[in-house]
């Protein structure tokens, strides 16, 4: 348990559902980021939140759509997803800084999407 | 930031040392080592990070060489539990930590 939660764990969707996966955290921190995790592949950043606003985008396409309506709160938001997107979606969190080093990100469990 | 270089795969008996490379010859003077590890189908989970010196904390020890171009994570006595992908990430201070995952090793710890 690290203090990061996702939901659904789990998630079948057709390419033209629209879905959103959630992730809190507990932690009091003020950086909240998405990660995807294809098979095979190495985790790949997709946004980062600081403070609330959205200082990262990683060229993601506009199909998914994050939003953070409080440093606690995060959600990422699908519509018209292709099968290539079928992936691990892992949300994380930290507690920026300035000037320090010893940050950590704290990982969910992630959801396990499916899109047929 | 700096690439890393691991090797993509690791045996280890239970109860050895567990002794996982990684290369970053590109680092720059500001840059920490941090390593993480994802138990299958889990999310990364934290284990370390150091600067120059080498640390040591209740999971792990890491060991940086002088001219911190590489660095070694020492499970010093590995259980099954810790049968996980590793990963090396060198990266700067500051801003919101833009984590960079390459392939890191699977490491998998024999009976």
């Amino acid at each position: 348990e690290t203090g990061v939660t996702q939901t659904p764990r789990h998630l079948v969707m057709g390419m033209t559902n629209k879905k959103s996966l959630k992730c809190e955290q507990h932690l009091g921190h003020n950086a909240m980021y998405w990660y995807k995790q294809s098979a095979k592949k190495p985790l790949e950043l997709m946004f980062v939140y600081n403070f609330k606003e959205q200082t990262e985008n990683n060229s993601v396409p506009s199909r998914f759509s994050p939003e953070c309506p409080n440093s606690s709160h995060l959600f990422l938001h699908l519509h018209t997803l292709q099968p290539e997107d079928s992936a691990l979606y892992l949300c994380a969190s930290s507690q920026e800084r300035a000037g320090g080093p010893w940050v950590t990100q704290y990982f969910g469990p992630g959801t396990r999407l499916t899109v047929l | 930031d700096a690439k890393t270089t691991q090797p993509p795969s690791m045996d280890c008996a239970e109860g050895r040392a567990a002794n996982l490379p990684c290369n970053h010859s590109t680092i720059s003077g500001n840059e920490y080592v941090y390593w993480y590890r994802q138990i299958h189908s889990q999310g990364p989970q934290y284990i370390i990070h150091g600067l120059k010196n080498n640390e040591t904390n209740e999971m792990a020890s890491l060991i940086i060489t002088e001219d911190r171009k590489s660095s070694t994570l020492i499970l010093p006595h590995a259980t099954l539990r810790d049968t996980a992908v590793y990963y090396c990430i060198v990266r700067v201070v500051g801003g919101a930590q833009k984590l960079v995952f390459g392939q890191g090793t699977r490491l998998t710890i024999n009976p």
